[in-house]
């Protein structure tokens, strides 16, 4: 069985501080695991996504995330948050790996607030 | 020059009516997916399409119907409605395996009377 979970459904920083959103997940098999945004009334984007052996991932908009083996964690993190980054953030995996299957399971979100 | 597309963006509904979604992607992946966003924004897999054929139908209740006449257009279709199908329901399209992004349309608001 593969699940994800946000550890609080809503962050709320500063603008300029730190953005740690967390995501843990269980997975049955190597998963992939990614992390998409979703501005109000649109649909998601991909932030980044780990597929490899590389652990720390970089993605778009200043965004990273580091894959814990360990801690079976996923964690999103940004140095510095910006007004434009208030948005819903999932974390999702897929245990189909190298598979044409692309099941993706979402955690059930992370409101993001950035205070001026 | 969309790349996941989907029609109509709003939908207003009476319960028992029957009702479809369209969706069109331009990338040329050949995986498209439906996802039903509920209203506390939680997103769960509906189907999934590779190449026009079925692969993925997560327990869905048969009153959905997903339908592929090509590799660039998948649509669903939803029989008799019930005030619980009122939902966001989104399409992604992927190009080959599941390592790869999924594409996701702008969502189609579905509100059911």
């Amino acid at each position: 069985a593969q699940s994800v979970t946000q550890l609080g459904s809503h962050v709320s920083v500063s603008e300029g501080a730190l953005v740690l959103l967390r995501c843990n997940y269980s997975s049955s098999v190597p998963p992939y695991l990614f992390w998409y945004v979703q501005y109000p009334n649109q649909g998601l984007q991909l932030l980044l996504k780990y597929t490899s052996a590389a652990t720390l991932v970089k993605g778009i908009n200043g965004f990273e995330a580091e894959f814990k083996k360990s801690e079976t964690s996923f964690h999103l993190t940004k140095p510095s948050a910006h007004m434009s980054d208030a948005a819903e953030y999932f974390c999702a995996v897929t245990p189909d790996r190298g598979s044409t299957l692309g099941r993706l399971y979402f955690g059930r979100g992370t409101q993001l607030t950035v205070w001026p | 020059d969309t790349a996941v597309s989907q029609t109509p963006k709003y939908l207003v509904t009476q319960m028992g009516n029957d009702k479809s979604i369209k969706c069109e992607q331009n990338l040329g992946h050949d995986t498209m997916y439906w996802y039903k966003q509920d209203s506390k924004k939680f997103l769960k897999i509906m189907f999934s399409y590779n190449n026009k054929e079925l692969i993925i139908n997560e327990t869905v209740p048969n009153r959905f119907s997903p339908k592929s006449p090509d590799k660039a257009h998948l649509n669903l279709h939803i029989n008799s409605l019930e005030l619980g199908d009122s939902a966001v329901y989104f399409c992604a399209s992927q190009q080959g395996v599941s390592q790869e992004t999924q594409y996701f349309g702008p969502g189609t608001r579905l509100l059911v009377l």
